[in-house]
């Protein structure tokens, strides 16, 4: 009964590659998240989308790409990985429409090293 | 706790005492808080959150208080157990997202 899961949970990939990461909510929540948490355990949020619209784009680099085939699924692809990419990465979902004022319920997370 | 070069701020307590953990905002428009607690290899879970028209709010051995004049946020924790160590952030909720501070490690000794 696992609220946000997120696929695979360990990435390792060479410089260069394209790769992505897969996450589901079975909570029926409108809106979903992307962050990424670095080395200093420092989280900061990179997408969030409404309902398959996106509604917050932090100057995250194009190499990014966030995809939503439905509102229970947002995915994340990166292009021409870098070996600063390398962090730990979670999905989050909110029930509303907004993400004001409310809780965000987070994914295990994806480890992704870059070498 | 406070910053300390580029090492995640630590708080360790007995087993059995109280601990309180520390979070200064950013945005006095911020409207919305909440306290989160990530163990080891997990993502961040929820532990109890507070709205800006409160200054306290108690859950199951949880306090968070919340002073708006010195934008200071305080996660109080009775009889921290070992199950309690964890890294632990408080996040603002800010032009429809959340702001994560940079999270207190709290250690727990037998």
């Amino acid at each position: 009964d696992t609220a946000v899961s997120q696929t695979p949970k360990y990435l390792v990939t060479q410089m260069g590659n394209d790769k992505s990461i897969k996450c589901e909510q079975n909570l029926g929540h409108d809106t979903m998240y992307w962050y990424k948490q670095d080395s200093k355990k420092f989280l900061k949020i990179m997408f969030s989308y409404n309902n398959k619209e996106l509604i917050i784009n932090e100057t995250v680099p194009n190499r990014f790409s966030p995809k939503s085939p439905d509102k229970a699924h947002l995915n994340l692809h990166i292009n021409s990985l870098e070996l600063g990419d390398s962090a730990v990465y979670f999905c989050a979902s909110s029930p509303g429409t907004s993400g004001r004022g409310e809780t965000q319920y987070f994914g295990p997370g994806t480890r992704l090293l870059v070498l | 706790g406070e910053s300390v070069g580029l090492h995640l701020p630590t708080l360790s307590v007995q087993e059995g005492d109280n601990s309180i953990i520390n979070c200064a905002y950013s945005n006095s428009a911020s409207d919305y808080f909440i306290w989160y607690k990530q163990e080891s290899g997990k993502g961040p879970q929820f532990i109890i959150d507070i709205r800006s028209n409160m200054d306290k709010r108690q859950g199951q051995r949880v306090t968070v208080l919340l002073n708006k004049t010195v934008k200071h946020l305080s996660l109080q924790i009775a009889a921290t157990q070992p199950g309690d160590s964890a890294v632990y952030f408080c996040a603002e909720n800010s032009s429809y997202k959340l702001i994560f501070g940079s999270g207190t490690r709290l250690l727990v000794r037998p």
